[in-house]
């Protein structure tokens, strides 16, 4: 499976949009970006996943480059309840999923 | 409703003793797995059961040796405790069989085993 980079950690204000990136440049035709979260001392959370169009739920909107080598999750209104590391897993299948590093994103009041 | 449980939440044994954890879900799902997160954070796959069988097996300790009773249940025994395997262990399951759709998985709350 692909490997993802993303960066070690990013701040972002309350009530601001947090944008997230993470690279994926050697994704191949038939793998999809997942993104999880991990709030401290909790199990991961799913946030939502992609194959080439962009996907919006309840709680991010996830936009995917049109070579699909880079990706961005987009949490739209930060709370800091979202003060988590955030995962980008590259993945042909649900069951193959590897965990990084992963970004901290700290929200700020 | 609790959609993956786990059980014990804390788990604090002595090198050499044998332990079980034990994780259960209501969601109908067919695909379970044990995870183990380190110090350091990493979280890595262990096992993958779907319906019952054993599909993943990450080069883990036959130490460790997973028992599925029916597909909501997948425990985790652990022979012979070693220092090295204190950390926290995630059960999880996804709704379709590996492989086949992707999907999410749906984790459990995490048992902090510390052996001493």
């Amino acid at each position: 499976d692909a490997k993802t980079t993303q960066p070690p950690s990013m701040d972002c204000a309350e009530g601001r949009a947090a944008n997230l990136p993470c690279n994926h440049s050697t994704i191949s035709g038939n793998e999809y970006v997942y993104w999880y979260r991990q709030i401290h001392s909790q199990g991961p959370q799913y946030i939502i996943h992609g194959l080439k169009n962009n996907e919006t739920n309840e709680m991010a909107s996830l936009i995917i480059t049109e070579d699909r080598k880079s990706s961005t999750l987009i949490l739209p209104h930060a709370t800091l309840r979202d003060t988590a590391v955030y995962y980008c897993i590259v993945s042909r299948a649900t069951n193959k999923l590897i965990f990084g590093t992963g970004t901290l994103l700290a929200v700020q009041p | 409703d609790t959609a993956v449980s786990q059980t014990p939440k804390y788990l604090v044994t002595q090198m050499g003793n044998d332990k079980s954890i034990k994780c259960e879900q209501n969601l109908g799902h067919d695909t379970m797995y044990w995870y183990k997160q380190d110090s350091k954070k990493f979280l890595k796959i262990m096992f993958s059961y779907n319906n019952k069988e054993l599909i993943i097996n990450e080069t883990v300790p036959n130490r460790f040796s997973p028992k599925s009773p029916d597909k909501a249940h997948l425990n985790l025994h652990i022979n012979s405790l070693e220092l090295g395997d204190s950390a926290v262990y995630f059960c999880a399951s996804s709704r379709h069989e590996p492989g086949l759709a992707s999907d999410e998985q749906y984790f459990g709350p995490g048992t902090r085993l510390t052996v001493t």
